[in-house]
């Protein structure tokens, strides 16, 4: 079955403490995204990848790390959380870039304290 | 300034009503808009629109864009409990590799039996 899979699907965290969130696709996709969705505010995107070794900033980058290390993964890595980074996260990917739709995971939410 | 701004960004209707959601944008470069719908988890996709005036169907849903007056309207007919759920525009944009997809706040519609 074709998915993006999203991995914790919940966190509780305290600030400063760095973790990453683990996004794997299995559609040999070579675009892949992260957004973030606050209330009032709707989908945000942090970085994104046309492929491997490729990653470029969204609208919201700051405090966020990406890598491509693989096709298949697009971990985000937060250094060091803080409580402006408490959200529902979701991974997003796709042929190309333009390519739709895009085929989202089911979502993470973290809470930094 | 917001670049996709959708109308209402709430609405209440009975079972039976048809609702009309609207999202107007204004953007370089336009590419396409889409529609997702999304429930309790990650956004599922309902439209693609890149043409004027064709109107997009799919069982009591409906879209059509208009690329001079830049907006875009999801029609859902005999609305149904079911169709409770926020509805996100996104538009993607920007010319070469300047390219950027940007969400709506969306519309969250709720319909009572």
């Amino acid at each position: 079955e074709a998915q993006v899979t999203q991995n914790p699907r919940y966190l509780i965290t305290v600030t400063g403490k760095k973790l990453t969130v683990t996004c794997s696709q299995n559609m040999n996709h070579e675009y892949m995204s992260w957004y973030r969705q606050d209330p009032g505010l709707g989908l945000r995107q942090i970085y994104y990848s046309m492929n491997v070794e490729v990653t470029d900033k969204g609208d919201v980058p700051e405090g966020y790390k990406v890598s491509r290390k693989e096709k298949r993964n697009f971990p985000l890595i937060l250094e060091s959380p803080s409580p402006n980074q408490t959200s529902l996260y979701f991974c997003a990917s796709s042929r190309y870039r333009g390519d739709q739709p895009q085929h989202f995971g089911d979502g993470t939410r973290l809470s930094i304290l | 300034e917001d670049k996709v701004v959708q109308s209402p960004l709430s609405l209440v209707v009975h079972e039976g009503d048809t609702v009309t959601l609207n999202c107007s944008y204004e953007v370089t470069n336009f590419r396409s808009l889409l529609w997702y719908k999304q429930e309790k988890k990650a956004p599922t996709f309902l439209f693609m629109l890149t043409s004027s005036g064709i109107e997009k169907k799919s069982g009591r849903l409906s879209s059509i864009l208009d690329k001079k007056e830049l907006f875009s309207i999801l029609n859902i007919t005999a609305t149904q409990t079911g169709d409770s759920a926020v509805y996100l525009c996104a538009v993607e944009w920007g010319g070469g590799s300047n390219y950027k997809l940007t969400f709506g706040k969306g519309t969250l519609l709720t319909v009572n039996p």
